[in-house]
């Protein structure tokens, strides 16, 4: 199965840019999503095929990235943002999630 | 909007099983496929598998074939996960998720608690 790495978790400052990344152990060409998950809520989409902006998101939110590593940034980040980001493919069969990275505003 | 409803929660034995729904509306049922997905702390979101909402058509993760059977009911817009021969190792939260074209899923479940334990 193709593994995804994340950090485990980061902290910043509002208004601060942040960038999270998340690598893959094998070619996933752009097919890489991006989703939030709030405590206790179900995850949403963020980004999808690596760059695109779902819509409805802040375009505070950007993702960029192919093959094997992707980065998802925020600028400016802000108290909202507090959430575990997962990365997830399906390029190769089974899809898979990264492990998530969790962030934390100081 | 599109929205995704499912059933509560399931408190099982093990060695049980159990059916889990997932009531879609605000779009075209048989346009997307349904992917589940399973959470747990320990091991994070783990992808279980689709179902084309339209033919019937599956596609499992190998880890879960066996224990996953995914179906659909078109008449009332809801897919459905059946899991069985329970272990605690199947406690989690279990989401449906829209399908959109290249599998991403764009609009979730809230998520099914599933406790196993005897």
């Amino acid at each position: 199965d193709t593994v995804l790495t994340q950090s485990p978790a980061l902290a910043v400052s509002p208004g601060e840019r942040v960038t999270i990344s998340c690598r893959a152990s094998e070619s996933v060409s752009t097919l890489m999503h991006w989703y939030q998950q709030k405590p206790g809520q179900q995850p949403t989409l963020l980004i999808y095929l690596a760059s695109n902006l779902e819509s409805g998101v802040p375009a505070r939110f950007s993702g960029s990235g192919s093959g094997t590593d992707f980065t998802l940034t925020i600028d400016p980040v802000e108290a909202d943002d507090t959430a575990t980001y997962y990365c997830q493919q399906s390029w190769n069969d089974p899809w898979t999630f990264g492990g998530g990275t969790k962030l934390e505003l100081k | 909007q599109v929205q995704l409803q499912q059933s509560g929660a399931e408190l099982a034995k093990p060695g049980s099983s159990v059916k889990i729904s997932c009531k879609a509306s605000g779009y075209t049922f048989t346009s997307y496929y349904i992917s589940w997905i399973k959470q747990t702390t320990g091991q994070g979101l783990e992808y279980i598998g689709y179902i084309n909402t339209g033919s019937g058509g599956t596609n499992y993760n190998e880890k879960f074939k066996g224990k996953a059977t995914l179906t659909v009911d078109k008449s009332s817009s809801t897919a459905f996960m059946q899991l069985s021969s329970l272990t605690p190792d199947d406690s989690a939260v279990y989401y449906c998720a829209r399908g959109a074209p290249a599998y991403v899923m764009d609009a979730w479940g809230q998520g099914a608690s599933v406790t196993v334990s005897s």
